[in-house]
């Protein structure tokens, strides 16, 4: 069973900074996909970034930039310019295609406050 | 990008009642319907799987009679919370995917805050 893993509950950055936000999986599948969901305070679920497996360069959606290291199994967030909108629960998310179920895996989360 | 359609977005009720949520894709066909549960400052946890015309695929753990999900059309998915009580009560959230939308990111309903008295 594939599982997600964000090592960090809770961070804190100041306004205009960078901040990176962890986050391991565990599969033994070769073909999948890792998201990265913002919820904010209204709790709508936002897609940040994805990445897919097979494309080695790393995703980038203007001031959001993963760090996907296969090998390792790692798919880092970083936020440049943090904005206070930013301030959010942010979830790193497994799905694969295979069995055709495309479920999504989320981790535990990372709260994020950015500071005036 | 792709809508999705969650209603109510928020009921308060009494325990033993029931309670429909509906989740709509309001401008392609869904497939595949995700139902999630979230507690507070908790994750999201997978309730259940609809696809159109066929049963809903449970998580384990889930009861199913308590839990009632209906995929009746390629825009329409419901969950049926049956005779609710207090423990009841979470944020539930529904998903849609599949389709022209296969392999691509879930599109996720606003949520239903559940409240039973």
């Amino acid at each position: 069973a594939q599982t997600v893993t964000q090592s960090q509950p809770e961070m804190s950055v100041q306004e205009a900074e960078t901040v990176t936000l962890s986050c391991t999986y565990d599969t033994s599948e070769s073909n999948y996909y890792l998201f990265w969901y913002k919820q904010p305070p209204s709790r709508q679920m936002i897609l940040v970034i994805r990445q897919e497996a097979y494309k080695q360069q790393n995703a980038t959606e203007n001031r959001f930039s993963v760090n996907f290291q296969k090998a390792a199994k790692s798919f880092s967030l970083k936020i440049s310019d943090s904005q206070l909108g930013d301030t959010a629960m942010y979830f790193c998310a497994f799905m694969t295609p295979e069995g055709g179920s495309e479920k999504l895996v989320f981790g535990k989360g990372t709260k994020l406050t950015v500071n005036p | 990008g792709a809508v999705v359609s969650q209603h109510p977005s928020w009921v308060i009720c009494k325990s033993g009642t029931s309670v429909k949520i509906e989740c709509r894709s309001l401008d392609f066909q869904a497939t595949t319907m995700f139902w999630y549960r979230q507690f507070p400052k908790q994750s999201l946890m997978l309730m259940a799987t609809s696809n159109e015309g066929s049963k809903a695929t449970y998580e384990q753990g889930v009861e199913k009679d308590k839990f009632l999900i209906n995929h009746a059309s390629l825009t329409l998915s419901t969950l049926t919370v049956t005779s609710a009580h207090p423990e009841d009560s979470s944020f539930y959230i529904c998903s849609a995917g599949g389709g022209v939308w296969r392999n691509q990111p879930q599109h996720f309903g606003d949520g239903t805050r559940l409240s039973i008295l």
